[in-house]
């Protein structure tokens, strides 16, 4: 079965610090891999997808970028990390199965920016 | 583009009881996906139900179902013989008109009693 992870679970950085989030998915190859924010008491918003190695594409302009150096993995990354770009931060994975396009989510990754 | 408009920030339910959460949706495609996702307090946003657009039928899930209404646009979420663990956030989802991402309602959040 196919599983996903992210690390860290939470994280506390200082305003201006980098930022490296991971998330990798088992048991499927070759998936849809996006990252989500979901600011306190609201719902999800779209920052990249990938559709495969090296292929990035990016919703919302930002000081945050993605990378894809492996089929199943994907990380976010920042230089200068924002107070703004505290948040929940969910990778997802697209299973076209049994229901077309629908997206699984990992546990996340709640970062606080001080 | 597309839009989800969920208007109910809370629902009170008694155990046992069938509550309704609605979701209505906005999109000039033709094809589009609905979905329904639960997100408890740990964060995790976990699948419940899929609705595609040419599907004749209403989806089902054990004690979900999804009312879809496709003139009133919209995707109702029932959930039959509501449990204590039923409590946490619903969000509402369609699919980009690339079929690339989700769009997210605000959500709302259903609170379950014994």
């Amino acid at each position: 079965s196919q599983t996903i992870h992210q690390w860290p679970a939470t994280l506390v950085q200082p305003v201006g610090s980098p930022l490296s989030l991971e998330c990798t998915v088992e048991g499927t190859s070759n998936p849809n891999l996006y990252w989500y924010r979901q600011a306190a008491g609201r719902g999800l918003q779209l920052l990249f997808y990938s559709v495969g190695i090296g292929q990035i594409s990016s919703e919302v302009p930002q000081n945050l970028s993605a990378s894809r150096p492996q089929d199943r993995q994907f990380i976010l990354s920042s230089k200068k990390l924002l107070l703004s770009d505290s948040g929940f931060y969910l990778c997802a994975w697209v299973d076209r199965g049994r229901f077309q396009e629908t997206q699984y989510f990992g546990p996340g990754t709640r970062l606080l920016v001080l | 583009a597309q839009k989800i408009t969920q208007t109910q920030p809370g629902m009170f339910v008694q155990e046992k009881e069938a509550v309704t959460l609605d979701c209505t949706y906005d999109t000039s495609d033709p094809s589009y996906g609905l979905f329904w996702y639960k997100q408890p307090s740990s964060g995790e946003m976990i699948f419940l139900i899929y609705q595609g657009s040419y599907d004749q039928q209403n989806a089902t899930e054990g004690r979900y179902s999804l009312n879809f209404q496709k003139a009133r646009k919209s995707a109702n979420l029932v959930i039959s013989a509501s449990q204590l663990g039923d409590s946490a956030m619903y969000f509402c989802a369609i699919s980009n008109q690339a079929g690339t991402a989700l769009i997210f309602g605000k959500g709302t959040t259903l609170s379950v009693s014994s």
